[in-house]
C-alpha cells in the first residue's frame, strides 16, 4: 500500500486480557519498527525487525509483550495479561534500507487503553 | 547517536519563518541529522535529514554548521498546520545501526 497501515486504530480491553495489534507496512520495505508512547510521553523503542528475524527485542517492556513477522511483510505485536500501564499508542514504522535509511514512514497507530 | 539538545517549545506568527534550532556538539563524522515532526495524535513524520551540506525539499530547508555541532531547521512560511512536535535526530546510518532514537523535541505552536 502507500503507507504504513496500523490495525485497529482503536482498541479498549479489560485488565488481564490479551491483544494483538497489527502492523502492514509499506511493501518492499525490509525493516520495521515498534515503537510505543505513553500519554505525554516520548517514543520508546520495543522492537526492530529485518525481514522476519527480530535482532534487537531490547525495548519489550516484559515477557508479557512479544511480536513475529511473517513473509517479510506483517508484523503483530501481542500483548498477553494486559495491565493498565500497557495503555499507550503503539506505533509501527517501516524503512528501505536503501539511501535514506533513516528516514522511516510512520502509521498512524493503535490507541491502546486498557480498563 | 550522539544526544541531540533541543529547546522545549517555540511560537512563530503564521506565514513568517520557524527557524528551530539544535546542538548535536558530540555529533561523529559518520551520523546524519535527522528531522521528524509529530502532529497531534499522528505517527511521527520524515521531514528532511542531512549530513554536511544544506538541503532542501518541499517542505523545509535544513542548515547544518560547517564544525556540524549544531543545525536550524527551517519552515519557510509556517501555516497552523506546522504546529507539531518536530524532533532532531543525530542517526549512524552505517553498518548494522537501525534504530531512531526520539527525545522530548521542540514544540512549534503556529499562531495566527
Amino acid at each position: 500500500g502507500a503507507g504504513v497501515s496500523q490495525s485497529p486504530s482503536n482498541k479498549v480491553t479489560e485488565k488481564g486480557k490479551d491483544v494483538e495489534l497489527r502492523c502492514d507496512p509499506i511493501s518492499g520495505h525490509t525493516a520495521l519498527y515498534w515503537y510505543r508512547q505513553s500519554l505525554g510521553q516520548g517514543l520508546e523503542f520495543l522492537i526492530y525487525f529485518q525481514g522476519n528475524s527480530a535482532p534487537d527485542k531490547s525495548g519489550l517492556p516484559s515477557d508479557r509483550f512479544s511480536a513475529e513477522r511473517t513473509g517479510g511483510s506483517v508484523s503483530t505485536l501481542t500483548i498477553q495479561r494486559t495491565q493498565q500501564e500497557d495503555s499507550a499508542v503503539y506505533l509501527c514504522a517501516s524503512s528501505s534500507q536503501g539511501a535514506i535509511k533513516g528516514g522511516y514512514t510512520f502509521g498512524s497507530g493503535t490507541r491502546l487503553t486498557v480498563v | 547517536d550522539a544526544k541531540t539538545t533541543q529547546p522545549p517549545s517555540m511560537d512563530c506568527a503564521e506565514g513568517r519563518a520557524a527557524n528551530l534550532p539544535c546542538n548535536h556538539s558530540t555529533i561523529s563524522g559518520n551520523e546524519y541529522v535527522y528531522w521528524y515532526r509529530q502532529i497531534h495524535s499522528q505517527g511521527p513524520q520524515y521531514i528532511i535529514h542531512g549530513l554536511k551540506n544544506n538541503e532542501t525539499n518541499e517542505m523545509a530547508s535544513l542548515i547544518i554548521t560547517e564544525d556540524r555541532k549544531s543545525s536550524t531547521l527551517i519552515l519557510p512560511h509556517a501555516t497552523l498546520r506546522d504546529t507539531a512536535v518536530y524532533y532532531c535526530i543525530a542517526f549512524n546510518s552505517g553498518g548494522s545501526n537501525y534504530k531512531l532514537t526520539f527525545g522530548k523535541g521542540t514544540l512549534l505552536t503556529v499562531n495566527p
